[in-house]
């Protein structure tokens, strides 16, 4: 089955305690991105890769860091949490760039950071 | 940089009726794609259906419709015979097509809560 997975769904941490989010898709997409949702927001995108090895930086990177050394994972990495990073977190992974089908989304991580 | 606005945050329809969802966008491309992707309460995203902007006839997926009228950025979406299912967040997105360094950036509305009444 074509999916984008996300480890954890729920996590509960504190301030300053490093963290993985860990993204995976078994479709062979060559793009992936990370967004977080916020009320009253919507989405708001915080890292793209569009290849192994090639990422940016989206509308909200601060707090936030990626890596893409394999073309299926892609986490996000929290380096020092704040409470401000508390928020709902999506994968999302498309064909190419122009995601003409859409962009698959994983099922989302609750994080929250006290 | 783009806009998205949702002017309903919540709305409401009996099932088997037809209900239509507001998405207004700023942007000075001409050349761009529309979404409407599904959040129930899962909390995954799911695309509903797309719209290029250089096709003039509206997207049309089974019960699902939109009304593009792209002078007036504009980007409606019409559900047809409501079903339980449809229970859901709503949100309007915009990607703009601009060349390989583009990033694919989805800009999203700020969604739209819909509720089906049996």
């Amino acid at each position: 089955e074509a999916q984008v997975t996300q480890n954890p769904r729920y996590l509960i941490t504190v301030t300053g305690k490093k963290l993985t989010v860990t993204c995976s898709q078994n479709m062979n997409h060559e793009y992936m991105s990370w967004y977080r949702q916020d009320p009253g927001l919507g989405l708001r995108q915080i890292y793209y890769s569009m290849n192994v090895e090639v990422t940016d930086k989206g509308d909200v990177p601060e707090g936030y860091k990626v890596s893409r050394k394999e073309k299926r994972n892609f986490p996000l990495i929290l380096e020092s949490p704040s409470p401000n990073q508390t928020s709902l977190y999506f994968c999302a992974s498309s064909l190419d760039i122009l995601a003409l089908g859409g962009q698959f989304f994983g099922p989302g991580t609750r994080l929250t950071v006290l | 940089a783009q806009t998205v606005t949702q002017s309903q945050p919540e709305m409401s329809v009996q099932e088997a009726e037809t209900v239509t969802l507001s998405c207004t966008y700023d942007t000075s491309e001409s050349n761009y794609y529309l979404f409407w992707y599904k959040q129930p309460p899962s909390r995954q995203m799911i695309l509903v259906i797309r719209q290029e902007a250089y096709k003039q006839q509206n997207a049309t997926e089974n019960r699902f419709s939109v009304n593009f009228q792209k002078a007036a950025k504009s980007f409606s979406l019409k559900i047809s015979d409501s079903q339980l299912g449809d229970t859901a967040m709503y949100f309007c997105a915009f990607m703009k097509l601009g060349g390989p360094n583009a990033g694919n950036m989805l800009t999203f509305g700020g969604g739209t809560r819909l509720m089906v009444k049996p």
